[in-house]
């Protein structure tokens, strides 16, 4: 069966600190791969796509970046956090290039910039 | 571009009683419908999906949801709330080209009353 991981499942990190979020997906190939972001008392914002290795589109100009170094690893990253990046940020994966299989998310990261 | 409407951001029923959380998309082509559930603190899981099999959708938990064009509707239903349906409720509509993308609603948070 299908898992995905994502770790740390909390993070306090000061203001101008480098952050990287990782998340991984087993049991399966080329997943279609998505990074969102929660706000407290938002719904869900789609940051990063990714249909295959090295494949990255950006949904949202901002201080963060994504990188898919392996088939089924996705990694959330930022050079100098800002107080606007905390949230709660999810992990998902799709199967390729189908859109009604829906997703399966990761258990999140809680993000807090201090 | 397609676009999801979540009517009510909060909505509270009695245990017993029926869950109605409203949902309405908008969609140049055929949509893709899902409903995902969300506790506190965790990923967000798929409750069903609509693929054009069927207008009427039964997902896990004793929930349903009746796809109605006319009406560009796809209302989440319950017969009788228990206090485990506490949570976040998405309704979200998916891209068939490009990223594969899935465009998720504001969220409506059901609360159960004992």
């Amino acid at each position: 069966s299908q898992t995905i991981h994502q770790w740390p499942a909390t993070l306090v990190q000061p203001v101008g600190s480098p952050l990287s979020l990782e998340c991984t997906v087993e049991g399966t190939s080329n997943p279609n791969l998505y990074w969102y972001r929660q706000a407290a008392g938002r719904g869900l914002q789609l940051l990063f796509y990714s249909v295959g290795i090295g494949q990255i589109s950006s949904e949202v100009p901002q201080n963060l970046s994504a990188s898919r170094p392996q088939d089924r690893q996705f990694i959330l990253s930022s050079k100098k956090l800002l107080l606007s990046d905390s949230g709660f940020y999810l992990c998902a994966w799709s199967r390729l290039q189908v859109t009604n299989y829906g997703y399966t998310f990761g258990s999140g990261t809680r993000l807090t910039v201090v | 571009a397609q676009s999801v409407t979540q009517l009510g951001s909060h909505v509270s029923v009695s245990e017993g009683a029926l869950v109605l959380l409203r949902c309405n998309y908008s969609s140049s082509v055929p949509p893709y419908l899902f409903w995902y559930v969300q506790y506190p603190n965790q990923g967000l899981q798929l409750l069903l999906k609509y693929t054009s099999a069927a207008t009427l959708v039964k997902g896990i938990n004793g929930f349903e949801a009746e796809f109605k064009k006319s009406e560009t509707s796809f209302h989440l239903t319950k017969p009788s709330a228990h206090m485990s349906d506490a949570a976040e409720y998405f309704c979200a509509v998916g891209e068939p080209t490009g990223g594969f993308k899935t465009i998720f609603g504001a969220g409506t948070r059901l609360f159960v009353k004992a």
